[in-house]
């Protein structure tokens, strides 16, 4: 079974429109995170949830929006997409707890056209 | 600020040799290390840790790092480069205890393995 899974995996999409990725873990972790990878093969954090608790929110424009149904779930939405959100975004999860190994998904290709 | 440095964007080995990955990290206080691996078109993959105890830490396909606080200093080794073992990796970090588990990665280092 696919410990922390996403979808789609390939996105592709006109700028300026609205598009969601999801996200389900099923390793009973109680924190789930979203990574941005850029062109450069940087990886940075977005966000965080805690139990459904929003606990890390990066310099991320406003019209990125996640959200945390359970814990065992986080999607990502993204508003008015622009050329530049092209990336590759990671899911990911964890026990809240520093040293503990944060898993992560198989991440999901948008490309904004 | 907590920092994570890979020194060479892109390393070359031939196959059976010595593989060598360096990363320095800059944390105002002890940190836990971890080194991850990214094949073409997959999500990361934990290679090995460092939390507390032994430096010297075995991970996943032979690969191994030594955390030495004095060069402020976590790099990866495998003594025999595989064909296999081609692709990205990232050192990351994160400040060690507390509940403070943000993880800060590094621009990464693609391997390449000669035949």
């Amino acid at each position: 079974d696919t410990a922390v899974s996403q979808t789609p995996k390939y996105l592709v999409t006109q700028m300026g429109n609205d598009k969601s990725i999801k996200c389900e873990q099923n390793l009973g972790h109680d924190t789930m995170y979203w990574y941005k990878q850029d062109s450069k093969k940087f990886l940075k954090i977005m966000f965080s949830y805690n139990n459904k608790e929003l606990i890390i929110n990066e310099t991320v424009p406003n019209r990125f929006s996640p959200k945390s149904p359970d814990k065992a779930h986080l999607n990502l939405h993204i508003n008015s997409l622009e050329l530049g959100d092209s990336a590759v975004y990671f899911c990911a999860s964890s026990l809240r707890q520093a040293g503990n190994t944060i898993y992560f998904g198989e991440g999901s290709w948008l490309t904004v056209v | 600020a907590q920092s994570v440095t890979q020194l060479g964007s892109h390393v070359s080995v031939s196959e059976g040799a010595l593989v060598l990955l360096r990363c320095n990290y800059s944390s105002s206080v002890p940190p836990y290390l971890f080194w991850y691996v990214q094949y073409p078109n997959q999500g990361l993959q934990l290679l090995l840790k460092y939390t507390t105890g032994a430096t010297l830490v075995k991970g996943i396909n032979g690969f191994e790092a030594e955390f030495k606080k004095s060069e402020t200093s976590f790099h990866l080794t495998k003594p025999s480069a595989h064909m296999s073992d081609a692709a990205e990796y990232f050192c990351a970090m994160s400040p060690g205890g507390g509940s403070n588990y943000k993880l800060t990665f590094g621009k990464g280092t693609l391997l390449t393995v000669n035949p």
